[in-house]
């Protein structure tokens, strides 16, 4: 059974910073790309980052770019988001995700963690 | 960046009606259009992918339909545990970027 557990949340001041970890199990880590999105109530869903599943990839949405980086180690299963520079509007629940292939894309998140909660707040 | 809008925001139905859901897309997506469903408390589920492809599990009564840039989510007879958000995403290769509707909140009466 796929696994993915999330942690390292919690309430962080403006400009700190914080670092989620997920914990994955059940599958081949290596062998898929993984993403964190996260879920706030005034953004609906939104990707935060990915990493293919060498690591040799990681994109970033704009909203984050040049504060967040994403890495993994794959020799422990694990997969991280290294948050600094943290504003009010990054506070969400951070969801820790993987990618799916079909026979002709990659562009589906198939399994879920239960997400972590940060909330950046003076 | 492509734009999903999703309608309406919320959907209040009865037991046993039908449910359809809209995602319009700001530009062709051709088919590579997924639903999820994410339940009060719960992580998000994916329900639909390649537009009409249901998940492993995935009941029959959910089915997806659409391409280019008007996708649609029915649920055939509504169940009571299917309260929920349901979300359409879409992905882009240049730069890559995954994006999300907003959600439609489905409540049941």
């Amino acid at each position: 059974e796929v696994q993915l557990l999330e942690s390292g949340g919690g309430l962080v001041q403006p400009g700190g910073s914080l670092r989620l970890s997920c914990a994955a199990s059940g599958f081949t880590f290596s062998s898929y790309a993984m993403s964190w999105v996260r879920l706030s109530p005034g953004k609906g869903l939104e990707w935060v980052s990915g990493i293919t599943g060498s690591g040799s990839s990681t994109p970033y949405a704009d909203s984050v770019k040049g504060r967040f980086a994403i890495f993994r180690d794959n020799s422990n299963n694990m997969l991280y988001l290294q948050m600094n520079n943290l504003r009010a509007e990054d506070t969400a629940l951070y969801f820790c995700v993987r990618r799916a292939c079909t026979t002709t894309t990659c562009s589906y998140f198939d399994h879920w963690g239960q997400g972590i909660a940060v909330t950046v707040a003076s | 960046e492509i734009v999903l809008t999703q309608s309406p925001a919320t959907l209040s139905l009865s037991p046993g009606e039908r449910a359809t859901l809209s995602c319009r897309a700001s530009q062709s997506v051709d088919s590579y259009l997924a639903w999820y469903q994410r339940k009060p408390g719960q992580a998000p589920r994916l329900l639909i992918y390649d537009s009409s492809i249901r998940a492993t599990g995935i009941p029959a009564r959910f089915s997806g339909s659409g391409s280019g840039t008007d996708f649609t989510l029915t649920i055939s007879s509504l169940e009571p545990e299917d309260i929920a958000v349901y979300y359409c995403q879409q992905r882009q290769s240049r730069p890559v970027e995954y994006t999300f509707g907003q959600g439609t909140k489905l409540e049941i009466k």
